[in-house]
């Protein structure tokens, strides 16, 4: 069965700094890699995902993940921390799509002026 | 409305109450998803509709937890006799088709006393 490890349930950058937030996986199967952000007292929303194609993927607000299957990692990414950005973000897997995602306990991600 | 609407969005039962949560999805979409999030996880996948078939409902937790789809459209999640065990923010998802995409509601929080 697939699963989802999140590094780190809360994250703390400063304005302008590089966010990194990590997320492994493991399945037996070709994973599809997910990542959603969750803003308070809002629904999940999808970031970006990955389906096989390009392993690096870019996502909206200017983050992006890269899939490297050796690492079985999927880390999230944006050069430069807005304050918006703050919120919760939830890695999840699928295998091959066709299965339920399976979600990682989430990071919050914090912004410091 | 475009997106995905749970009602309601604060429900608290006494321990022992049976409860209904609504999922209207977004007009169109075939698949409709549940999940539990109980507070600091990730969500927990319940059940699977395809219109108004229940193709998986591996994740539901006991025979106390029952979910439906009639027309395809509106689906509704019952929890009967309820216990503390049971509160967290109950989640419906909903997508064009499959796992690819999901698109989420803000969530009903659920409180058992």
């Amino acid at each position: 069965a697939q699963s989802v490890t999140q590094l780190g349930s809360h994250v703390s950058v400063s304005e302008g700094a590089l966010v990194l937030l990590r997320c492994n996986y493991s399945s037996s199967v070709p994973p599809y890699l997910f990542w959603y952000v969750q803003y308070p007292n809002q629904g999940l929303q999808l970031l970006l995902k990955y389906t096989s194609a390009a392993t690096l993927v870019k996502g909206i607000n200017g983050f992006e993940a890269e899939f490297k299957k050796s690492e079985t990692s999927f880390h999230l990414t944006k050069p430069s921390a807005h304050m918006s950005d703050a919120a919760e973000y939830f890695c999840a897997v699928s295998d091959s799509g066709n299965t339920p995602l399976v979600f990682g306990k989430g990071t919050r991600l914090s912004v410091i002026a | 409305g475009a997106g995905v609407s749970q009602s309601p969005r604060y429900k608290v039962a006494k321990r022992g109450q049976d409860v209904a949560l609504r999922c209207d999805p977004i007009s169109g979409h075939v698949s409709l998803f549940w999940y539990q999030q109980a507070l600091g996880q990730g969500p927990e996948f319940l059940t699977y509709f395809q219109n108004e078939a229940q193709l998986d409902k591996s994740g539901l937790p006991s025979d106390r937890f029952f979910a439906e789809r009639p027309e395809g459209s509106v689906s509704t999640l019952k929890i009967q006799r309820t216990q503390q065990e049971d509160s967290a923010v109950y989640l419906c998802a909903s997508s064009p088709r499959g796992y690819e995409k999901l698109f989420f509601g803000s969530g009903t929080q659920l409180s058992v006393l």
